[in-house]
């Protein structure tokens, strides 16, 4: 199994253009996520997702869209991307809703917003 | 908002020694987890203790959670230089904003130096 698989690792943007952070997972989970790591802020839930055709807002969702058609794949898209959503994003997904399931993650992808 | 906040910030230790980690909270939990960083890389979980337990081990790696003070920490034995890594508790509220989702505090920066 490769686990949860994310691409691009790095990605250079300039203000305005608009990219899709792609995501895969082949555990059959149910729940998936993502999130952005910023230096002294650890985690922040952007969506999330625990189904396919299942999405909702975490703590940081504007800027951001997300769409769920398969159980497979949880895509990330930046609609107008600003230097502000420079940062580290990873996608992570758990056989349970995150109740009580460790999350798995994927290895990141480290934006940068010129 | 964050819910778990870790104590060190950043803590530097010879290999063979111990190093603890603490972990503060807010509201009510469901669990708390621990996850490791190794720099560049995703977030790999360690170990989880439920609201109704006070302790737990994992090999090198102890757990004890106090919900009376909403606090845990993280023990670990006889350290390596491969433990090198950041260390983050994730806490799940019964009742959050976003559900049940894991929500990630700030992180602990521990080295060891062989």
């Amino acid at each position: 199994n490769a686990g949860v698989t994310q691409t691009p690792k790095f990605q250079v943007l300039k203000t305005g253009q608009s990219m899709t952070l792609q995501c895969a997972q082949d555990m059959n989970h149910e729940y998936m996520s993502w999130y952005r790591q910023d230096p002294g802020m650890g985690l922040r839930l952007i969506h999330y997702s625990v189904g396919a055709g299942i999405t909702d807002q975490g703590e940081v969702p504007n800027g951001y869209n997300v769409s769920r058609s398969t159980t497979e794949d949880f895509p990330l898209r930046l609609l107008s991307a600003a230097p502000s959503q420079t940062s580290v994003y990873f996608c992570a997904s758990s056989l349970l809703q995150g109740n009580t399931g460790e999350l798995f993650f994927g290895e990141g992808s480290r934006l940068t917003v010129l | 908002s964050q819910q778990g906040e870790e104590d060190p910030q950043a803590l530097s230790i010879q290999e063979g020694e111990n190093a603890t980690m603490n972990c503060s909270y807010k509201t009510s939990i469901n669990n708390l987890q621990w996850y490791r960083q190794n720099s560049g890389r995703g977030l790999v979980h360690l170990i989880l203790i439920r609201s109704n337990e006070r302790e737990k081990h994992s090999g090198r790696l102890r757990v004890t959670l106090d919900t009376s003070k909403k606090s845990s920490s993280l023990l670990i034995t006889a350290s390596r230089a491969a433990d090198t890594a950041s260390y983050f508790c994730a806490t799940v509220p019964p009742l959050g904003e976003y559900g049940n989702k894991l929500v990630f505090g700030a992180g602990t920066i521990l080295r060891v130096k062989s």
